[in-house]
């Protein structure tokens, strides 16, 4: 079965540096997607970026970036100049869409905490 | 468009009544997916559609659990003879199955169930 492990279940930073979300998983397949999601206190899931596997170069999205290491099933995030707003719960998620018809498989989720 | 939206957005019920969810998805996408998220976890798969056919049914979705989306738009989950263990957070999500964005699920923001 396809799992997917984030390791921290919570973390802090203060604003305007630099952290590092870990997330591992495990699966058999190839071709897959896998993605970060915020979900802030209010609690609506938001895509925040995604990842093929197939391709090679890491995915960027502003102050968002993913170190995608497909021998290793690692997939981190990577938070640059860390803002208030990006206080939140972060889950790491996977689908093998091919086969799954993209059904997402969550982490546990890491609680990250933005201090002023 | 307005996004994915869920009523109703939180609902109190007593053990052993039956209860139902609707989603109504982003318009021009054909899969809708469900999942349960309980506090501090991340979402669990349910089900999910592309158009009105259910392709998929979770083994957390009990015989008490049903589905539908008779018309390939909004869907529906009815939870009968409900329980203290369905308590949770039900999301629901929405997804094109071909062109710009397939992989990627949008969410609704959730009914919060509590069984008392």
């Amino acid at each position: 079965a396809q799992t997917v492990t984030q390791s921290q279940p919570e973390m802090s930073v203060q604003e305007a540096e630099t952290v590092t979300l870990s997330c591992t998983y495990d699966t058999s397949e190839n071709n897959y997607y896998l993605f970060w999601y915020k979900q802030p206190p209010s609690r609506q899931m938001i895509l925040v970026i995604r990842q093929e596997a197939y391709k090679q170069q890491n995915a960027t999205e502003n102050r968002f970036s993913v170190n995608f290491q497909k021998a290793a099933k690692s997939f981190s995030l990577k938070i640059s100049d860390s803002q208030l707003g990006d206080t939140a719960m972060y889950f790491c998620a996977f689908t093998d869409y091919y086969n799954q018809g993209g059904k997402l498989i969550f982490g546990q989720g890491t609680e990250l905490s933005v201090k002023p | 468009d307005t996004g994915v939206s869920q009523n109703p957005r939180h609902k109190i019920t007593k053990r052993g009544q039956n209860v139902t969810f609707r989603c109504d998805p982003i318009s021009e996408h054909n899969r809708l997916y469900w999942y349960r998220q309980t506090l501090g976890q991340g979402p669990e798969f349910l089900t999910y559609f592309q158009n009105e056919a259910q392709l998929e049914k979770s083994r957390l979705l009990s015989d008490r659990f049903s589905a539908e989306r008779p018309k390939g738009s909004f869907s529906t989950l009815e939870i009968q003879r409900t329980e203290q263990g369905d308590s949770a957070m039900y999301l629901c999500a929405s997804s094109p199955s071909s062109g710009q964005g397939t992989y990627e699920q949008y969410f609704g923001p959730g009914t919060r169930l509590t069984v008392t």
